[in-house]
């Protein structure tokens, strides 16, 4: 049982394009995360809900717009893709919120954009 | 900059040797936590030491924090060609898990 799923594994795209990665866990959890990794492997949070509610927003360009359903599901939709957008998007969740928690992750969505 | 910071960023050992990793942070800490990473996976949690705590033990692994240097290290003992990953820590603090840049563990079978 995969217990925090993405999908797609892999996306490429065009600049100027609209995508959606959709993350999903079955733990049971409070809190899901998104962060980027980059070419040198730093790993940034950029998003944050716990509860569906948004809890840590890092600074990210309002292009990327993240949609929590319901809290075993975060998906996020990105608009308009530039080149600086090509990453490895990782999903996490955990029991609950702060920083006192084990965080499990996704397998990653490889965005490349061309 | 990133609040921990692992040294060093790359590791070459035979299997058999100890591998030992170190991660330098800024500000407190609740708590400190080692992160593995395989090629094209995920992060996968190995070990959380709290503030209060200065050593402990998960297997073949062994982290020691010393909250007064802003430090951590953690000993990979006996290593086998599987643990060839990159290893990460994250500090939290707050509402928040903030990661390294990681080290890139390479073990020689």
């Amino acid at each position: 049982d995969t217990a925090v799923s993405q999908t797609p594994k892999y996306l490429v795209t065009q600049m100027g394009n609209d995508k959606s990665i959709k993350c999903e866990q079955n733990l049971g959890h409070d809190t899901m995360y998104w962060y980027k990794q980059d070419s040198k492997k730093f790993l940034k949070i950029m998003f944050s809900y716990n509860n569906k509610e948004l809890i840590i927003n890092e600074t990210v360009p309002n292009r990327f717009s993240p949609k929590s359903p319901d809290k075993a599901h975060l998906n996020l939709h990105i608009n308009s893709l530039e080149l600086g957008d090509s990453a490895v998007y990782f999903c996490a969740s955990s029991q609950d919120w702060g920083g006192g928690n084990e965080q499990f992750f996704g397998p990653g969505t490889r965005l490349t954009v061309l | 900059s990133q609040q921990g910071e692992e040294d060093p960023q790359a590791l070459s050992i035979q299997e058999g040797e100890n591998a030992t990793m170190n991660c330098s942070y800024k500000t407190s800490i609740n708590n400190l936590q080692w992160y593995r990473q395989n090629s094209g996976r995920g992060l996968v949690h190995l070990i959380l030491i709290r503030s209060n705590e200065r050593e402990k033990h998960s297997g073949r692994l062994r982290v020691t924090l010393d909250t007064s240097k802003k430090s951590s290290s953690l000993l990979i003992t006996a290593s086998r060609a599987a643990d060839t990953a990159s290893y990460f820590c994250a500090t939290g603090a707050g509402n928040m898990l903030t990661f390294g840049g990681g080290t890139r563990l390479m073990v020689k079978p």
